[in-house]
């Protein structure tokens, strides 16, 4: 269980295009879903937090503007690159933490990942 | 700030040995720290959540130990085997570490 999907796995743009990923929890209710970024042989960096019906929390440095993010339901959450630029082609990846486990269980606070959007515009 | 580092870029060892791996941090008192393993072109895989109040968590092959008078955590795999070989993360809520990719020699 606790599936995590993302659409499109890969995707290749022209500068200046906008480009939407889907993340979809599959068999689990996620509140709260999370968008990161991870450049070659670095880490995943935090992007921003989702939580279902509310506007998303940046982290900073990241542009709102640049990088739209809807949660319109439990099981859905999108991000959309606008006006894409070379230096945006990264490893998007989303995760998800499972609605409803016990605050004290180890559970509670277990991210569920999805593979990742290979972006790259050219 | 806040960070989260792993001193080892890179790990190699033979199989049959056990791996240890480091996690660092600074600025910041989590209430606790997770380990992850990531393959080439995927996301991660939760793998272990050690709290403050804990000293040692294990898993299977795998234990983890957190000292917050330290701000240290350290991972282990014993009984290694080439099938461990990824990169493997620490993260306190939501950061991550850069990762040291283990490598397990047959």
């Amino acid at each position: 269980g606790a599936v995590v999907s993302q659409h499109p796995s890969w995707v290749i743009c022209k500068s200046g295009t906008s480009v939407k990923i889907e993340c979809r929890s599959l068999d689990f209710q996620a509140t709260t879903m999370f968008w990161y970024r991870q450049f070659p042989k670095q880490s995943l960096m935090l992007m921003a937090t989702s939580n279902e019906g509310s506007k998303a929390t940046y982290e900073q440095g990241v542009e709102k503007d640049k990088f739209l993010i809807n949660h319109a339901s439990l099981t859905l959450s999108t991000l959309t690159v606008t006006s894409a630029h070379p230096e945006d082609s990264s490893f998007y990846i989303c995760s998800a933490r499972v609605s409803g486990r016990e605050p004290k269980k180890d559970s509670y606070n277990e991210q569920f990942f999805g593979p990742g959007t290979r972006l790259t515009v050219l | 700030s806040q960070k989260i580092e792993q001193n080892s870029e890179a790990l190699n060892i033979q199989e049959g040995k056990t791996a240890t791996l480091t996690c660092n941090y600074t600025n910041y008192s989590p209430a606790y720290l997770q380990w992850y393993r990531q393959d080439p072109g995927r996301g991660p895989v939760f793998l272990l959540l050690i709290r403050e109040n804990e000293k040692e968590k294990r898993k299977e092959r795998l234990k983890v130990t957190f000292d917050t008078t330290l701000k240290q955590s350290l991972f282990h795999i014993t009984a290694s085997q080439p099938a461990d070989s990824a990169t493997y993360l620490c993260a306190f809520p939501w950061r991550f570490g850069a990762g040291t990719r283990l490598t397990v020699k047959p």
